[in-house]
């Protein structure tokens, strides 16, 4: 089946500092991809919609400048938290979908990064 | 503004019997839902779909209903299993909007011995 590897699963950095997340299909390409975020015994709220080559579609409230996404292959994007404070701590996931409408398939999910800014 | 809810956010189910996990939606353009199942620092792993055109779709131990009217569907688990212990997502798409899905806030299901 298809596979999403996402890359780190936990990372600790200071407050300030930037943080990329990497997001891989291994065995599809992926020409979608979308990042989640899901705090506490919360739903995964949608953070943004990559499509191969061109920019990313973000949901309302979700600071564009402040959560950097490249989709620059079929197989890979990226997730760069910029600056981060606190408050962005969170777990992050990313899925992908082969197909723009996906005929109705399932995204597949990578296994998330338990991000926490001290 | 929850368009996928659900409103157990727990639950406890004896190994052997059945599970019943809920969910409602308010948005009539979704027209294909799914169930996830998540464990802990894991990303969702996909279990069952239906589509609006079906009321009921079986796969092995895992069937799903959907009641349209009632904006409604449901996940059955049976026999429940300790494996099956994890986190389940509802979640709900809308044809045309590139997979784009809307989460409900999972219902733990703890399966005991």
């Amino acid at each position: 089946g298809a596979v999403v590897s996402q890359h780190p699963s936990r990372v600790i950095c200071k407050s300030g500092t930037s943080v990329k997340i990497e997001c891989r299909s291994l065995d599809f390409q992926a020409t979608t991809m979308f990042w989640y975020r899901q705090f506490p015994k919360q739903s995964l709220m949608l953070m943004a919609t990559s499509n191969e080559g061109s920019k990313a579609t973000y949901e309302q409230g979700v600071e564009k400048d402040k959560f950097l996404i490249n989709h620059a292959s079929l197989t890979l994007s990226t997730l760069t938290v910029t600056s981060a404070h606190p408050e962005d701590s969170s777990f992050y996931i990313c899925s992908a979908s082969g197909d723009r409408d996906a005929d109705n398939s399932p995204l597949h999910f990578g296994n998330g990064t338990r991000l926490t800014v001290t | 503004d929850q368009q996928v809810k659900q409103n157990s956010p727990s639950l406890s189910v004896q190994e052997g019997r059945i599970s019943i996990l809920n969910c409602d939606y308010t948005n009539s353009m979704f027209d294909y839902f799914l169930w996830y199942k998540k464990y802990p620092a894991e990303g969702p792993t996909f279990l069952i779909s239906i589509s609006s055109i079906k009321d009921k779709n079986e796969d092995g131990r895992f069937t799903v209903f959907l009641n349209k009217s009632a904006k409604h569907l449901s996940l059955h688990i049976v026999p429940s299993q300790p494996g099956d212990s994890a986190v389940y997502f509802c979640a709900a798409r809308i044809t045309g909007t590139a997979s784009k899905l809307t989460f409900g806030t999972g219902t733990r299901l703890q399966v005991t011995l």
